[in-house]
């Protein structure tokens, strides 16, 4: 199985201020025939389930906000706030979909406001 | 919009099972795009998926829970189910039920969460 790891564990950052995130897959997750890297990102809230924020690794879903951008390819991926707002504070999760089953997430980071 | 609802007991005695049920709602659980899986988050902890199925049937099961899950599904209720045998404390958890895809596993819509307690 793919394991997924994450760092910082938390961070806390000014309003308005940038915010990175960094997760890492055990091996690739770039599927050389369609270069993509099958790497999603998610949002959890306080009491609320988790949101799909971003898949193959930069690809916003629809809603989400541009200061959310995702980068990165192969093992190693970021997703970035560019600016953050008060309703960002949130537990951020990745997950790797290019060998599945199963679903593995990553341990997930804590980004709340300084 | 699809909406997923978990419904079942919150409180479970250990050794005994757990069984929840997810309704799905404004659209078909017989999609041949999507399965539709559980996921579960003990109290300020990560997210463990458990197990998919297909409206078919097929299903797929975490190695590390296989022995005790058993996911079900009804399309004629538009409802699938999940079994957990023989809980134990490290059960206590909120389970999600969620859709995800049948080519890439992106899990896009998700459930609000049931909190389960195994305790006596």
């Amino acid at each position: 199985d793919i394991v997924m790891t994450q760092s910082p564990d938390s961070l806390a950052v000014s309003l308005g201020e940038r915010a990175t995130i960094n997760c890492k897959s055990s091996q690739s997750v770039l599927y050389s025939s369609n270069n993509k890297n099958y790497l999603a990102w998610y949002q959890q809230k306080p009491g609320q389930p988790p949101k799909l924020l971003i898949y193959w690794a930069s690809t916003r879903e629809s809603g989400v906000p541009d200061r959310f951008s995702g980068s990165g390819s192969g093992t190693d991926f970021t997703l970035t706030i560019s600016s953050l707002q008060a309703e960002d504070v949130a537990v951020y999760y990745c997950q790797q979909y290019y060998s599945t089953p199963p679903i593995t997430f990553g341990p997930g980071t804590k980004v709340d406001i300084k | 919009q699809l909406q997923l609802q978990e419904s079942g007991p919150g409180l479970v005695k250990p050794s005994e099972t757990l069984s929840l049920t997810c309704t799905v709602s404004g659209g078909s659980i017989s999609s041949s795009s999507y399965y539709w899986g559980w996921i579960r988050q003990p109290p300020g902890k990560g997210l463990e998926w458990i197990g998919s199925i297909y409206y078919s049937g097929s299903t797929y099961y975490n190695p590390s829970l296989k022995s005790r899950v058993t996911i079900s599904v009804d399309t004629s209720k538009n409802q699938f189910s999940l079994k957990l045998s023989s809980v134990t404390a490290a059960d206590t958890a909120v389970y999600y039920c969620a859709r995800h895809g049948r080519q890439q596993w992106l899990v896009d819509i998700w459930g609000q969460g049931t909190m389960v307690t195994v305790s006596s």
